[in-house]
């Protein structure tokens, strides 16, 4: 059964810091890789999907990278500002269950 | 396109009371996914449909969650009768899968609160 873990729970940073969010799945046989955002009180927010022959893809500030072989994903983040707060949720597709969610990171930049 | 759309936004009942949820998914989609969200337990799967067709509904807390799929335009998620332990935030999502690459389009949820 694929479980996804996301750490840290919770981070907070400066404003124009860099930073990293993690996200780790225990079977590697994905199809696909999503990386959501969620606003308090608000729905999930399509940020970056990554396909499993895909190392990574890149959307404005944001990047995230894919590595299947160690059940790893991660999302950088450049240059964070006060709009960037928010939770961050990673979710695996494989076999034939439908995504499967990390309880998120809840991300809060201080200016 | 006007994304997924769910109603109620919010919704405080009595325990015991039916609680009927709506989804309208976007359009030329063929998958349809209702989640429930809590601070305990996060995002968790309750049943998805294919086709309008129920395809695991292994998620389903108990038998008061119903679902039903008529058509390919809309979807219900129905608790009868509902309990305090309910209270959520219920989501329904959509993708148009084929090759296993959808990408997954949410709703802006329904608040359930039951007293």
């Amino acid at each position: 059964k694929q479980e996804v873990t996301q750490i840290p729970a919770a981070l907070s940073v400066p404003e124009g810091e860099n930073l990293v969010l993690n996200c780790s799945f225990t079977d590697s046989a994905i199809y696909n890789l999503q990386w959501f955002r969620q606003d308090p009180g608000k729905g999930l927010t399509s940020l970056l999907l990554i396909q499993s022959s895909q190392r990574e893809q890149t959307s404005g500030r944001l990047n995230a990278s894919l590595d299947k072989s160690s059940g790893r994903s991660t999302l950088y983040i450049a240059a964070s500002q006060p709009g960037d707060s928010a939770t961050y949720l990673c979710a695996v597709l494989s076999g034939n269950t439908p995504l499967v969610f990390g309880k998120g990171t809840r991300l809060s930049v201080i200016a | 396109d006007a994304g997924v759309i769910q109603s109620p936004r919010h919704e405080v009942t009595e325990m015991g009371q039916e609680v009927t949820l709506r989804c309208k998914p976007i359009s030329g989609h063929n998958s349809l996914f209702w989640y429930r969200q809590t601070m305990m337990r996060g995002l968790e799967l309750l049943i998805y449909f294919n086709n309008n067709v129920p395809i695991d509904d292994s998620g389903m807390p108990e038998d008061r969650f119903s679902a039903k799929m008529p058509n390919a335009s809309f979807s219900t998620l129905k608790i009868q009768p509902s309990e305090p332990r309910d209270s959520a935030v219920y989501f329904c999502a959509s993708t148009l899968t084929g090759g296993h690459t959808g990408e997954l389009f949410f709703g802006e949820g329904s608040r359930l609160t039951v007293l």
